[in-house]
């Protein structure tokens, strides 16, 4: 079965330590994209990547950083630069497309951050 | 950049009809998304608008108002699983088709 996977589902580190979520798809699916979801808030977006070996900072990267060797993986590592880490992290990914239907993203089951 | 605002919450009776709205302001437009998503759990697609007019599918229709920046999302004969959040997100028109999500509207079904 084709489909996004995130794991670990739940992850706790010790403040001042990184810590790298991994997202891995077989939908052959060329734009990936971390979110970031917090309690009360919407997702806000972290980064992007359209192909291999490029990707976008979007509104929340301070903190985090990415890597896109492969098309089917997306790591995202939560560093110790990032003030508050403790949140619920998504991963998701779409075909890229002009204005054609079939361009939703496929989000993995998430995983929550705790740090203590 | 991106604006998107839905309200916060909502309630409405089992087997009635609600209408969720969602409006934005943005530096390009390449299409309109709902979501659909339970507590403590991913985001799931709903409806997809790119030109302006109602889509229908099955219980949930979505409209675009792409001149006024204005989209609903329309639940018909609410069922109790029906309880969930709503995100309407819209992806810009730049190259990288950037999609940003608003903060989502909590749906509570009550009987």
């Amino acid at each position: 079965d084709g489909g996004i996977t995130q794991s670990p589902k739940y992850l706790f580190r010790k403040e001042g330590q990184n810590v790298t979520l991994s997202c891995e798809q077989n939908l052959n699916h060329d734009a990936m994209y971390w979110y970031r979801q917090d309690p009360g808030q919407g997702l806000r977006l972290i980064y992007y990547s359209q192909i291999v070996n490029d990707f976008q900072k979007g509104d929340i990267a301070e903190g985090y950083s990415v890597s896109r060797e492969k098309k089917e993986s997306f790591p995202l590592t939560v560093t110790s630069a990032q003030k508050n880490p403790t949140a619920f992290y998504l991963c998701a990914s779409s075909i890229i497309a002009g204005t054609g239907p079939n361009t939703e993203a496929f989000f993995g089951q998430g995983t929550r951050l705790t740090v203590v | 950049g991106q604006n998107i605002d839905q309200p916060t919450e909502m309630t409405a009776t089992e087997g009635a009809i609600v209408q969720i709205n969602c409006t934005y302001q943005t530096s390009g437009f390449n299409g309109l998304f709902w979501y659909q998503q339970h507590a403590g759990e991913a985001p799931t697609f709903l409806s997809y608008n790119v030109l302006d007019g109602l889509e229908e599918k099955g219980r949930f229709s979505s409209f675009l108002s792409r001149s006024k920046g204005y989209s609903y999302l329309l639940l018909k004969e609410l069922q109790m699983k029906d309880s969930a959040s709503y995100l309407c997100a819209v992806r810009d028109g730049g190259g990288y088709q950037k999609v940003t999500f608003g903060i989502g509207t909590k749906l509570q079904v009550i009987p």
